[in-house]
């Protein structure tokens, strides 16, 4: 059974902390990951891909790949209450979704 | 382009009728997937189509869906007899490959309700 797992939170932040997000995944054949947002009552969009273990740099968001731990991260800068929303982690071919971890950044 | 368009956006619907969901995958997007999200079990993958075929439907909860792609701007995902168990969003999704690229353009889903 493949498997990407995150923690559901809620996490709370205050506005301009730093927020990070965490998914571990089963198949260690796994090629390339995904996060995606996912506001109350919206489809999921796609925020960020990496494929190679290290940081992928994009604005506020830093995606982190670590093949060794199966671990994925997602950290969000300089946080802003728009970014409250529920972020799902996705891996594997095809993807499977993580249950997603439900952020509130509080202003 | 529009994107990935679904319809309809909500459906109600009494237990025992059945129900077709419609999905328009973008243009040029050669794998089509249907998920489906609840509370309970998240995201989960019910259904993907390579090239208007069916790839893998181990997914599909049980006998009562069945999902068709006729073409490739087209695919339904039908419910009969539909059950209360069946209430959830159903997502369809489109992408250039299955695997790695840009990763799935998502469409609006459907809300369904069975009373």
């Amino acid at each position: 059974q493949k498997e990407v797992e995150q923690n559901s939170g809620p996490l709370s932040v205050p506005e301009g902390a730093i927020a990070s997000l965490n998914c571990t995944y089963s198949d260690r054949g796994s090629q390339s990951f995904f996060w995606y947002r996912q506001y109350s009552g919206k489809s999921p969009e796609l925020i960020m891909f990496i494929y190679s273990n290290g940081d992928k740099e994009d604005g506020r968001f830093t995606a982190q790949l670590n093949k060794a731990s199966q671990y994925v991260s997602l950290l969000i800068r300089d946080s802003q209450p728009s970014d409250s929303a529920t972020y799902l982690c996705a891996g594997n071919t095809p993807l499977v979704f993580g249950k997603g971890t439900r952020l509130s950044v509080i202003a | 382009d529009a994107g990935v368009i679904q319809s309809p956006r909500h459906e109600v619907t009494e237990m025992g009728q059945e129900v077709t969901l419609r999905c328009k995958p973008i243009s040029g997007h050669d794998y089509l997937f249907w998920y489906r999200q609840t509370m309970m079990r998240g995201l989960e993958l019910l259904i993907y189509f390579n090239n208007n075929v069916p790839i893998d439907d181990s997914g599909m909860p049980e006998d009562r869906f069945s999902a068709k792609m006729p073409n490739a701007s087209f695919s339904t995902l039908k419910i009969q007899p539909s059950e209360p168990r069946d209430s959830a969003v159903y997502f369809c999704a489109s992408s250039l490959v299955s695997a790695g690229g840009e990763g799935y353009t998502f469409g609006s889903g459907t809300r369904l309700t069975v009373v």
